[in-house]
């Protein structure tokens, strides 16, 4: 079946540390990506998107994601995380045909230790 | 300005009830989306709104689920005969629908409980 994977559902860093989160879909043709964040206590919001062009993408907070069509990924990464970052984050594809269907992952928790 | 509201935001009912989910969208928002999260799951997309229309049910789970809106606006996500297994918490989004560029703004979601 199609769908989007997220291979870490528990990560757990120390300040300063770099952070990489996988995500891969398995959808063929031109698709949309996008990676969600949702902060204890508080709403999903969107973290940064990519459409076209540049596939090193530039969030909020920091946060980039790079794009790599052979791989069918779309990995999010930070060079140095900070405690205000534990949240679950979520990558999520708009998929071909799809119209605004929106497919999600099942999120990766992460837990920054101060 | 307002963001996406839900009511209620907890429900606890009974098995073979039945329960009806609202949702309001930023105003002006033409897209309004329904997902649902299982406990130590993703977001499952259940059905989306352009306007009143809905083009994709596909991920309503049986036939005990439908939604509407109305006015391009308030939407309702009700479950028929209830059971535990629909039990989750249910977010809805919206956005402005001119593309899918367009960012989705979540709301603080229903959590719901079948007993």
């Amino acid at each position: 079946a199609q769908s989007v994977s997220q291979h870490n559902h528990h990560v757990i860093l120390s300040e300063a540390a770099s952070l990489e989160l996988g995500c891969n879909y398995s959808y063929g043709g031109t698709v949309n990506l996008f990676w969600y964040v949702q902060y204890p206590g508080q709403h999903l919001q969107l973290l940064l998107k990519y459409f076209s062009g540049d596939p090193l993408v530039k969030g909020i907070k920091g946060f980039e994601a790079e794009f790599i069509k052979s791989k069918f990924s779309f990995n999010l990464r930070k060079p140095s995380v900070q405690w205000s970052d534990t949240a679950e984050y979520f990558c999520a594809v708009n998929p071909p045909t799809g119209g605004f269907k929106t497919i999600f992952g099942a999120g990766t928790r992460l837990f920054v230790k101060a | 300005g307002a963001g996406v509201s839900q009511s209620p935001s907890n429900k606890v009912t009974e098995k073979g009830k039945d329960v009806e989910l609202r949702c309001d969208p930023i105003s002006g928002h033409t897209a309004l989306y329904w997902y649902r999260q299982s406990l130590g799951q993703g977001l499952e997309f259940l059905i989306y709104f352009q306007g009143n229309s809905a083009p994709d049910k596909s991920g309503l789970p049986s036939d005990r689920f439908s939604a509407e809106r109305t006015g391009g606006s308030v939407s309702t996500l009700t479950i028929q005969r209830t059971q535990q297994e629909d039990s989750a918490v249910y977010l809805c989004a919206s956005s402005l629908a001119k593309s899918m560029e367009e960012t989705q703004y979540f709301g603080p979601g229903t959590r719901l409980l079948v007993l």
